[in-house]
């Protein structure tokens, strides 16, 4: 099975500032989609962004985007101009081209500093 | 607005007790549906995958007896917690794809907080 790995467990950011998540995830696929949820403290699972995996292009949603690097199996997402209510807990997930299931990272609590 | 509706969004209620929760796709047909289960501050961990018309795919670890997936329609999967005990306490969410569009994100329902006394 496909693994995903988000590395900071929490992270911090000042508002109005930039805050990049990263995560990482180990395939032998050569194609697959990338996600970023957002699940604030309602708990509600919100998407942020997708990357389709045979796109050069980094996915851009407004004050969010992604840095895709493929033969590093890195996927990190950028906020710029950080809100408060960008505080939540951030998922990366994986799926494959050829299956329903997704990979979900453990997740990243980020909290918005006044 | 939601695609997925999840219901309810919140069950106390006493040890022994099954409880059942919907899942339903508003807008779209879901052959697959998916059932989370998450504890504080962790991430979603699958439980089952729900095709419609067939039997759920538990993860390794799930109890198929205690955690019983019904997929009868393809707008509608159910989950029952029989005989519900206090460590089943958790929230749960399940979530719809699209069939065949493995480009579409998972939509997720808002998730239902367990509480068993």
């Amino acid at each position: 099975a496909q693994t995903v790995t988000q590395s900071q467990p929490e992270m911090s950011v000042q508002e109005a500032e930039t805050v990049t998540l990263s995560c990482t995830y180990d395939t032998s696929e050569s194609d697959y989609y990338l996600f970023w949820y957002k699940q604030p403290p309602s708990r509600q699972m919100i998407l942020v962004i997708r990357q389709e995996a045979y796109k050069q292009q980094n996915a851009t949603e407004n004050r969010f985007s992604v840095n895709f690097q493929k033969a590093a199996k890195s996927f990190s997402l950028k906020i710029s101009d950080s809100q408060l209510g960008d505080a939540a807990m951030y998922f990366c997930a994986y799926r494959s081209v050829t299956g329903n299931q997704f990979y979900f990272g453990t997740g990243t609590s980020l909290t918005v500093i006044p | 607005g939601a695609v997925v509706s999840q219901h309810p969004s919140r069950v106390i209620c006493k040890s022994g007790t099954s409880v059942k929760i919907e899942c339903r796709s508003l807008d779209f047909q879901a052959t697959t549906m998916f059932w989370y289960r998450q504890f504080p501050k962790q991430s979603l961990m699958l439980m089952a995958t729900s095709n419609e018309g067939s039997k759920a795919t538990y993860e390794q670890g799930v109890e198929k007896d205690k955690f019983l997936i019904n997929h009868a329609s393809l707008t509608l999967s159910t989950l029952t917690v029989t005989s519900a005990h206090p460590e089943d306490s958790s929230f749960y969410i399940c979530s719809a794809s699209f069939r065949d569009r493995t480009n579409q994100p998972q939509h997720f329902g808002d998730g239902t907080r367990l509480s068993i006394l």
